[in-house]
């Protein structure tokens, strides 16, 4: 069964202090790996896609990287404004559809 | 930027009552989908669309239909809300599988 598991559920972490969140993935087929952030009370946000093992992708403090079985989106320096929950999202090769992570709910303190 | 609206943003009712959530985006995508999504819960897909005319019932199976007459246009409908369909419900919208622009979500709340 083709399914998506994220870790950790919840991170707090100190102003600058530098961590990774993980999105592990057992599918039959992978087309595609996105990466989504939700702020309380709205809709996710597109961050970045990954297609191949090895690819990476950065933005501004954040930087999502691809393996054969998993994802991570390294957070560098964080700031309070990242506080966020962040979402993995797999498409299966020969379909349309995403399967979502349940995702991990990050807190930066100041 | 993304320009996809979701109204209302809240909705209180009563069992039994005729709701519809509008969803509407001005950047011209053939592909829309509903989603809805629970407390900590992953995001459900429970309707989506590939064009004018063309709706799919996703994976999460819901009493919800939808339509799409217009390409900037895809309301969801429940002819008959329960408790059961309270829950955060996302329309979102893209051109490339994956690349979703979201709404901020109708959150719906059934006495």
């Amino acid at each position: 069964e083709d399914q998506v598991t994220q870790s950790p559920e919840a991170l707090r972490l100190q102003e600058g202090e530098s961590s990774s969140l993980n999105c592990s993935y057992t599918v039959s087929g992978l087309r595609g790996l996105f990466w989504y952030r939700q702020d309380p009370g709205k809709g996710p946000e597109f961050l970045f896609t990954l297609y191949s093992a090895g690819e990476e992708k950065e933005k501004e403090r954040l930087k999502a990287t691809l393996t054969k079985k998993e994802s991570f989106l390294h957070i560098t320096a964080p700031k309070p404004e990242d506080s966020a929950t962040y979402l993995c999202a797999v498409q299966v090769y020969n379909t349309d559809k995403l399967i979502f992570g349940t995702g991990t709910r990050l807190q930066v303190f100041p | 930027e993304a320009d996809i609206y979701q109204t209302p943003r809240y909705l209180v009712i009563g069992t039994g009552k005729k709701i519809t959530l509008e969803c509407s985006q001005t950047m011209g995508h053939d592909k829309m989908y509903w989603y809805q999504q629970d407390p900590g819960m992953e995001l459900h897909l429970i309707h989506y669309s590939y064009g004018v005319n063309s709706t799919e019932k996703g994976d999460l199976s819901s009493e919800s239909t939808v339509s799409r007459i217009r390409t900037e246009h895809f309301p969801l409908t429940l002819e008959s809300a329960r408790p059961s369909h309270t829950s955060q419900y996302l329309c979102a919208s893209s051109e490339f599988t994956g690349e979703l622009f979201f709404g901020e979500g109708s959150r719906l709340t059934v006495l």
